[in-house]
């Protein structure tokens, strides 16, 4: 079956715009998280959808981050006003339910902010 | 709570073995084994449940100590293919809400 998808898989756009990175899920995974990965670096969690909860977003850096998911599925990921430190790998991640299960990852956006 | 792993990084020859450390300062439900290559999103290897056994899959295992609050990853007679990062990540409450938290990763480098 198709498994985590992200769009776009590049993206250099210029610092201080804003820019919006997709991630298609796997149907029927009811958990989703994003990660930022730096060059060389570990996975930093960015934020986390459990089903219709409150997401957690304990993780974004700043308020120039946010994230929506829209319908439980399609989720959304916006930096506004970018940076050069933003540029990284952006990488989505569903699980079929909570933390106990295997993620699946997507193949990630890499951002470069010039 | 980001989990510590040691080492940081290793290299083996083919054919050695090697262990990774993965560590928490927080009682642990779950422990969760990724591999990332070069330039790819990580894949899976194995979850390790409190309560659970020790997993297993050819020749990479893992174990779960409780107590000690820390899994280890066993390669054995390491192939060129097990080159990569391997993070753990570390879930520290049950419950369908509780997020994964991952470590720093650890470089592991096989050369023939």
């Amino acid at each position: 079956g198709a498994g985590v998808s992200q769009s776009p898989s590049n993206k250099v756009t210029e610092k201080g715009k804003d820019v919006e990175l997709r991630c298609d899920p796997i149907s029927g995974h009811t958990a989703l998280y994003w990660y930022r990965q730096s060059l060389g670096q570990g996975l930093e969690f960015l934020i986390y959808f459990q089903g219709n909860s409150a997401p957690d977003k304990s993780g974004l850096p700043s308020d120039r981050f946010s994230a929506e998911r829209t319908g439980g599925s399609v989720s959304t990921l916006t930096i506004q006003r970018t940076q050069q430190e933003d540029s990284a790998v952006y990488l989505c991640a569903s699980t079929p339910w909570g933390a106990s299960y295997e993620q699946y990852f997507g193949p990630g956006t890499r951002l470069t902010v010039t | 709570q980001q989990p510590v792993q040691s080492p940081q990084a290793v290299i083996l020859r083919e054919g050695e073995d090697a262990v990774i450390n993965c560590s928490s300062s927080k009682a642990l439900y779950s422990v969760h084994w990724y591999r990332q290559k070069h330039g790819e999103a990580p894949v899976f290897l194995m979850i390790l449940l409190k309560g659970g056994e020790q997993k297993g899959h050819e020749k990479i295992s893992a174990s779960f100590n409780e107590k000690k609050q820390q899994s280890s990853l066993y390669l054995t007679a390491s192939q060129l293919s097990y080159s990569g990062t391997y993070f753990c990540g570390t879930e520290t409450d049950p419950g369908g809400y509780q997020k994964v938290t991952f470590g720093t990763g650890t470089k592991l480098q096989v050369i023939p």
